[in-house]
């Protein structure tokens, strides 16, 4: 099992740009995250989603999109990039409530 | 809003030596989780608590809960340098299904040296 994979792994962008980050698992697990970590500091929930069809934004949604046609893909769609959306972004995927997350590489994006 | 604080946010420790992290956090939960995460890479799952009184050990860390005090502890046992990394407890809301959304510390980073 390849577990939880991203891609890309970094990322230049410039201010208005879009993008899209992939993410893939392949544990056949209903719940999904995205989170981002800034510098120094503990990660944030970005949106999740707890099956096909179903998606729900976390504690910071602002500047960002999600959907999940597949049970593996949980992609996350940057619009018109921010150099406050610098940061590491996580994918992570889990079996369910009470059960530990498996985190992907991370995706270094940088907006300038 | 649920807040997770963990101290020390710096922990300078020598080899052998036992020291504890602590984590708090600021309403009801009896599911916090323990992650690890090496410079540049991702966060290794290390421990699940999942009810009051919660007692896991691995190695030398073991991690403890008291959701009473609303208290995660993670205990290290004479250390080596291969813990140096940082450390992060995360919550779960209490109650029924949160989705698994995790709120997490900022995290604790360990210096382990001769």
């Amino acid at each position: 099992n390849a577990g939880v994979t991203q891609t890309p792994k970094f990322r230049i962008l410039k201010i208005g740009q879009s993008m899209t980050l992939q993410c893939t698992q392949d544990m056949n697990h209903n719940y999904m995250y995205w989170y981002r970590q800034d510098p120094g500091m503990g990660l944030k929930l970005i949106y999740y989603s707890v099956g096909a069809g179903i998606t729900d934004k976390g504690e910071v949604p602002n500047g960002y999109n999600v959907s999940r046609s597949t049970t593996e893909d949980f992609p996350l769609r940057l619009e018109l990039a921010a150099p406050s959306q610098t940061s590491v972004y996580f994918c992570a995927s889990s079996y369910g409530d009470g059960y530990e997350q498996y985190f992907g590489p991370g995706t270094r994006l940088t907006v300038t | 809003e649920l807040k997770v604080e963990q101290n020390p946010l710096f922990l300078s420790m020598q080899e052998g030596k036992n020291y504890t992290i602590y984590c708090n956090y600021s309403t009801t939960s009896d599911r916090l989780y323990w992650y690890r995460q090496d410079p540049g890479k991702s966060l290794e799952s290390l421990f699940v608590l999942l009810s009051n009184g919660a007692v896991k050990q691995e190695g030398r860390l073991m991690a403890s809960l008291d959701t009473k005090a609303r208290l995660s502890t993670l205990h290290i046992t004479a250390a080596v340098h291969d813990l140096s990394a940082t450390y992060f407890c995360a919550v779960d809301l209490a109650g029924g299904t949160s989705y698994g959304k995790l709120t997490f510390g900022q995290g604790t980073i360990l210096t382990v040296h001769p």
